[in-house]
């Protein structure tokens, strides 16, 4: 399945280095999410786009910035992120927000030295 | 606030036998329970959903049960297979929120040859 397709697969980067996560569905969905997914830990819902505006940001730190330019991309922009947000970033999408199956990316496995 | 408990955490069962793994959820408003599998490196893929409105749902080897009195959910498979070898989340949606799931930590299932 290609529905749901992120780049980049791998991301190394130091503390002060700015890069971006891109995400972009090919379903016709007008619901899209970032999550965190860490080891032994739930999946963390960090943003929720529907209908290119962002619902949900939940008190993720400021050093995250999403952007939303149509319902069918995503970006997460990364700035002197911290070694704790190492971390396999998932995007997903939804035909809309709620009680709707999350079709996902395979992920960017982001390390931060 | 809303929370979803998920058991075991590892599930190691012998090839043709079942497996069953148990959700707790707190939120007596959530209305929809999806299962996601995620093979090693691999993205999370819904496997079965269940909405309050119904007790159980299969899907061949399959099966989901919804207690809504005691608030938990079940994923139980038969017949496992290999193929079967993942790690599992719940999820439940929050039911004063159109906008989130929130899922349970997840379940290593080891299927022994």
């Amino acid at each position: 399945e290609t529905g749901v397709t992120q780049t980049p697969r791998h991301l190394v980067m130091g503390m002060t280095n700015k890069k971006s996560l891109k995400c972009e569905q090919h379903l016709g969905h007008n619901a899209m999410y970032w999550y965190k997914q860490s080891a032994k830990k739930p999946l963390e819902l960090m943003f929720v786009y529907s209908l290119e505006e962002r619902v949900e940001n939940n008190s993720v730190p400021s050093r995250f910035s999403p952007e939303c330019p149509n319902s069918s991309h995503l970006f997460l922009h990364l700035h002197t992120l911290q070694p704790e947000d190492s971390a396999l970033y998932l995007c997903a999408s939804s035909q809309a927000t709620g009680d709707q199956p999350q079709h996902f990316g395979d992920g960017t496995r982001l390390s931060i030295l | 606030g809303e929370n979803v408990e998920q058991h075991p955490s590892t599930l190691s069962v012998q090839e043709g036998d079942s497996a069953v793994i148990k959700c707790t959820y707190s939120d007596s408003a959530s209305n929809y329970f999806p299962w996601y599998k995620q093979e090693l490196g691999k993205r999370p893929q819904l496997i079965i959903d269940i909405r309050s409105n119904v007790g159980e749902k299969k899907d061949q080897r399959i099966a989901v049960t919804l207690n809504k009195t005691a608030k938990h959910f079940s994923l139980h498979i038969t017949e496992t297979q290999p193929e079967d070898s993942a790690v599992y989340f719940c999820a439940a949606s929050i039911g004063n929120s159109n906008y989130q799931l929130i899922w349970g930590a997840g379940t290593k299932l080891i299927i022994k040859p």
